[in-house]
């Protein structure tokens, strides 16, 4: 069974700093990984899409690795604001089937100190 | 560009009561899926349909139903509503060609 974790479970960090977010998963057969971004009470939105074949995607100040034999993915965030303050969160979509349920992470809390 | 819309937004019901959640996809998308998040926890993948017809079911429970219109929309029924039913509903589409999920911005469910 898929298991996908997140660490750390929350971080806080002074405004302008660059900081790494931290995704890890069991079963290294996915076929993309999804980076979303939660505000609270709101819904998810997608940062970055990772396709299983792709090493690392780029979009802004937004940076995603992946690592799929290790199981591992990274979010590099550069030049941190207050407004990237929200709960991030890691997916991860199985291979088989006509559709790929995501399976998602438990999220790291980012509070970005002005 | 239009987006995921879902219905309501908010909705209160009782115990054991019966609610209606409505989903609207991206146009020619052809894939949707629910997800159930409760409070401080994860999403967690409930149902999808592909082409008008159900195609990977997750932890989803007896009391709640799902499909998929020709138009593409698809309504989640919940019956028998229960306290620990309260959560953000999320449906999400896709192009099955694409895999990448967009997501509404969910239906709050309280259940008192």
């Amino acid at each position: 069974k898929q298991e996908v974790t997140q660490i750390p479970a929350a971080l806080s960090v002074p405004e302008g700093e660059n900081l790494v977010l931290n995704c890890s998963f069991t079963d290294s057969a996915i076929y993309n990984l999804q980076w979303f971004r939660q505000d609270p009470g709101k819904g998810l939105t997608s940062l970055l899409l990772i396709q299983s074949s792709q090493r690392e995607q780029t979009s802004g100040r937004l940076n995603a690795s992946l690592d799929k034999s290790s199981g591992r993915s990274t979010l590099y965030i550069a030049a941190s604001q207050p407004g990237d303050s929200a709960t991030y969160l890691c997916a991860v979509s199985a291979v088989g089937g006509a559709t790929n349920k995501l399976i998602f992470g438990t999220g790291t809390l980012l509070a970005v100190q002005p | 560009a239009a987006g995921v819309i879902q219905s309501p937004r908010h909705l209160i019901k009782e115990k054991r009561e019966t609610a209606t959640l409505k989903c609207y996809p991206i146009p020619r998308h052809d894939t949707v899926y629910w997800y159930q998040q409760g409070p401080g926890q994860d999403p967690q993948f409930l149902i999808s349909f592909y082409e008008k017809m159900q195609s990977d079911k997750g932890s989803i429970p007896d009391r709640f139903s799902a499909q998929q219109f020709s138009d593409y929309h698809s309504e989640l029924n919940m019956s028998s509503l229960e306290l620990g039913d309260s959560a953000l509903y999320f449906c999400a589409s896709s192009l099955q060609a694409s895999w990448e999920q967009y997501f509404g911005p969910g239906t709050r469910l309280t259940v008192t």
